[in-house]
């Protein structure tokens, strides 16, 4: 298998831009997770879902994030206002059933807000 | 909430053993796992405990005291390539992970 694929790998924009970031989970793994990760507040979980389902998302920062998995291969993470605080390398990560505790991430994508 | 305390930075020389401490405060625990992360790279996982005792994987081996909160990864002959972060991770209600602060293991040789 191809592993968790997520792109872009790297995005460069400017503050008040949209952006998205996508994310294909590894076939056959029904729960996927969004982490932030940044030198201040470590690795945090933003929001996961389960068979397509947002199950949590009490870690999204704000109204300005929201995330959406229309089917089982497919998530995205959008960013609408994007400011520079929004900086950091966002993962994505799949885990099969209640196997949550073995996850399988993603390379990343590094994010920088201008 | 969950909260995770492990110590930031642990230095060793090649050869040598390694022992990250965790300590955990959760309000429902179903397990603590590990994960090994090199600069640039990707958190992979190592290993998971449910239940007290050691679990060995080849050179790691990682530790659970539920009555303590408390867990541990060893890091055995250690090598150049094992110089990375590692994260704790406990698997709390709602089948999630919180992870803690990491702990980044410089090897020297």
């Amino acid at each position: 298998d191809a592993g968790v694929i997520q792109s872009p790998r790297h995005e460069v924009t400017e503050m008040g831009q949209e952006v998205t970031l996508r994310c294909k989970p590894i076939s056959g793994h029904n729960s996927l997770f969004w982490y932030r990760q940044t030198m201040m507040r470590g690795l945090e979980l933003l929001i996961y879902f389960n068979n397509n389902v947002p199950i949590d998302d009490s870690g999204m920062p704000e109204d300005r994030f929201s995330a959406k998995m229309p089917n089982a291969s497919f998530s995205t993470l959008k960013i609408q206002p994007s400011e520079p605080r929004d900086s950091a390398v966002y993962f994505c990560a799949s885990s099969f059933g209640g196997s949550s505790y073995e996850q399988y991430f993603g390379p990343g994508t590094r994010l920088t807000v201008t | 909430g969950q909260s995770l305390e492990q110590p930031s930075e642990v230095t060793a020389v090649e050869g040598a053993i390694v022992q990250i401490n965790c300590t955990y405060q959760t309000s429902g625990f179903y397990g603590l796992s590990w994960y090994q992360q090199h600069d640039g790279g990707a958190p992979t996982f190592l290993s998971y405990n449910a239940l007290d005792g050691l679990e060995e994987t080849g050179r790691f081996s990682s530790f659970l005291s539920r009555s303590d909160s408390y867990g541990y990864l060893l890091l055995q002959e250690l090598q150049m390539k094992d110089s990375a972060s590692y994260f704790c991770a406990v698997r709390a209600a709602g089948n999630k992970l919180t992870f803690g602060g990491g702990t980044r293991v410089l090897v020297k040789p």
